[in-house]
């Protein structure tokens, strides 16, 4: 079965960029039905999506983010990756991968991501 | 952006009761692209509904979903102890994709 992985780098200072990977076991991230999304949960409040990426390359981030945010595709290691540049404390949050239609159907345990000096 | 408000906030029932949980929306969700997801302490949110009503793989019939527009309504016939948790909608129709703020559905 499918499932995915997120990288735990832990702890990122502020004005750094936070970079997560989410490895993709029993499935290819090449597939063409799916899109690989990144949704963060910060500490106790709801979830924020932020963005996708498919495997043609295209990419949809949301607008609140989309300055600061790269998602790609590593068809190679079956893996795809966030970037969140110049991150503060309010970029403190579980983050999750997850699979989807634009809805996910398949979800990361998540890692969190405390930024602090 | 559009924007979707949960109610209510906290629910109390019982094991065996009906849970009725209410999605509103800003403005029309196109085509009833709106799915729900159920989230246990420290696990990742689990999908349960989209399409408004198609129910995920292996989700029981007792979750059952309604609505169109911007009125949407998750309702769970007879409430199990698992069934305990906070509950998302979430709106696919237009980017970006937003959830509401979620319902907490706790034992009474």
């Amino acid at each position: 079965q499918v499932q995915l992985q997120e990288s735990d780098p832990g702890l990122v200072k502020p004005s750094e960029t936070l970079s997560l990977t989410c490895t993709v076991s029993g499935g290819s991230v090449s597939s063409g039905s799916y899109f690989w999304s990144w949704i963060r949960q910060p500490p106790g409040k709801g979830l924020e999506w932020i963005g996708y990426a498919f495997h043609s390359g295209s990419t949809n981030y949301n607008p609140s983010l989309k300055s600061r945010v790269t998602i790609s595709l590593d068809t190679s290691k079956n893996q795809f990756s966030l970037k969140l540049s110049s991150v503060t404390a309010a970029d403190t949050a579980v983050y999750y991968c997850a699979r989807g239609y634009w809805y996910f159907d398949l979800w990361g345990r998540g890692t969190l991501i405390t930024v602090s000096s | 952006e559009i924007v979707l408000t949960q109610s209510p906030g906290t629910l109390s029932l019982s094991p065996g009761e009906r849970a009725t949980l209410s999605c509103w929306a800003s403005q029309s969700v196109s085509s009833s692209y709106l799915a729900w997801y159920l989230q246990k302490p420290g696990q990742a949110p689990r999908l349960l509904l989209y399409g408004a009503s198609s129910r995920a793989t292996g989700i029981p019939d007792r979750f059952s979903g309604s609505g169109s527009g911007t009125d949407f309504t998750l309702t769970i016939s007879s409430l199990e102890p698992e069934d305990f948790a906070v509950y998302y909608c979430q709106q696919y129709g237009s980017s970006p994709y937003t959830f509401g703020q979620g319902t907490k559905l706790e034992i009474k």
